[in-house]
């Protein structure tokens, strides 16, 4: 069955810290690995990861898939408190256009 | 472009009775789809639709239908709620060649 997991649940860093959020998954195809920023409202899209190994940016968020150890991480440097989200990851199942997402990483920036 | 809309944003309902969770979008995409959120599941996939007149079961679909007439609408029909339908309602559409899901701002469903 396939599976995303996201480590950690939740997270609590102070403005200026560093974080990295993982996902891990048991996904037999896929398209894409996607990441997500949810605040109080609906998902909005962050990166779409295709490649292994080539890392995407933009600003203070990078992230990273690698295909051989089936993960990928969401680095978020310099932290501020509009980072505070939930952080979801997803990947586009081949063949069946089923989205799996994981469960999410709850982070929570203190000022 | 208003992207994808959704209504209502809340609703109350009892046991029993049956409501359809309205959705369009005007992004002329073939995929739409249906998800529940509930603290600590993540987004689970309710059904999903790849164009007008073809639908298909995700991953929770009891309990709940759908179908796809126009390729802008794709109501999500409640036949008779159960208090374990209390959730948070999204909805969400793509291209089939693209990646990335846009979201409608969500429906918060409370079943008594």
């Amino acid at each position: 069955e396939d599976k995303v997991v996201q480590s950690p649940l939740s997270l609590v860093v102070h403005e200026g810290d560093t974080v990295t959020l993982n996902c891990s998954y048991e996904v037999t195809n896929f398209r894409s690995l996607l990441w997500y920023k949810q605040e109080k409202k609906a998902p909005t899209f962050l990166f779409m990861l295709t490649s292994s190994g080539i890392e995407k940016k933009s600003g203070r968020l990078s992230s990273i898939l690698d295909k051989k150890e089936l993960f990928s991480i969401l680095n978020i440097t310099a932290t501020q408190t509009g980072d505070s989200a939930v952080y979801l990851c997803a990947l586009p199942t081949s063949g069946t256009y089923k989205y799996i997402f994981g469960t999410g990483t709850r982070l929570k920036v203190l000022a | 472009n208003a992207g994808v809309t959704q209504t209502p944003k809340f609703q109350v309902l009892k046991t029993g009775q049956s409501m359809t969770l309205q959705c369009a979008q005007d992004m002329n995409h073939e995929y739409m789809s249906w998800y529940r959120q509930d603290p600590g599941m993540g987004l689970r996939l309710i059904h999903y639709s790849v164009g007008a007149g073809i639908t298909d079961q995700g991953e929770v679909p009891n309990g709940y239908n759908v179908s796809r007439s126009t390729t802008e609408d794709f109501p999500l029909r409640l036949l008779s709620a159960a208090p374990s339908q209390t959730s948070v309602y999204f909805c969400a559409s793509s291209s089939l060649s693209g990646e990335t899901q846009y979201f409608g701002p969500g429906t918060r469903l409370l079943v008594l």
